[in-house]
């Protein structure tokens, strides 16, 4: 299995709601990322796990709040969005956590669209 | 930190014409650059990556790019296109053990029957 799932394809979500974005990969990586793409925009990195544990977050705003229950899963949960959130939100894994110098595997991403 | 730039938003060529997209990248210690392809509505696929082995890197569905440190850059060609080539490509670069891969603004390439 080389493939990094993410589900759902799509999501329409209100400024009130709550909602999640779920990830996983069975490929024994040990880091995992969210990235967030708006149209004709570059990915642009917003959390990496390294070991389950988050290495790095960008300044990504409260209402984001990612979680990663064990080396397969990877979570991002959602409250209060804002239209401008919405985008295609990518994860992606890597075999090392120690660093990008392998590649990244891409899920196929969530179209988020914030009403 | 690190950063690269995608010299061209769009470039169009006829099918079996030469693809030329260039990236420039900035860095005070080696890079290690990448090119990855993502077609509509889709995650990114990696098409090839320097890590220092060779200057010259080969990837897949016919496309390579070489590493010119004297001039930055790390150009992805293609001798002759196909339309199924068509799609959005992204030059990245990263550190040595750092997870913290940042992405050009893209080029997007049309494929003229």
């Amino acid at each position: 299995d080389t493939e990094v799932t993410q589900t759902p394809k799509h999501l329409v979500m209100g400024m009130t709601n709550k909602k999640s974005l779920k990830c996983e990969q069975h490929m024994g990586h040990r880091a995992m990322y969210w990235y967030k793409q708006k149209a004709k925009k570059p990915p642009e990195l917003m959390f990496v796990y390294s070991y389950e544990k988050l290495s790095i977050n960008e300044s990504v705003p409260s209402r984001f709040s990612p979680e990663c229950p064990n080396s397969s899963l990877l979570n991002l949960h959602l409250h209060a969005l804002q239209p401008e959130d919405s985008a295609l939100y990518l994860c992606a894994s890597s075999p090392s956590a120690g660093g990008t110098n392998e590649k990244l595997f891409f899920g196929s991403g969530t179209q988020l669209s914030v009403l | 930190a690190q950063s690269v730039t995608q010299l061209g938003s769009h470039v169009s060529v006829s099918e079996g014409a030469l693809v030329l997209l260039r990236c420039n990248y900035s860095s005070s210690v080696p890079p290690y650059l990448f090119w990855y392809v993502q077609y509509p509505n889709q995650g990114l696929q990696l098409l090839l990556k320097y890590t220092s082995a060779a200057t010259l890197v080969k990837g897949i569905n016919g496309f390579e790019a070489e590493f010119k440190k004297s001039e930055t850059s790390f150009h992805l060609t293609k001798p002759s296109a196909h339309m199924s080539d068509a799609a959005e490509y992204f030059c990245a670069v990263t550190l040595y053990n750092n997870n913290d891969m940042r992405f050009g603004a893209g080029t997007r390439l049309t494929v003229k029957p």
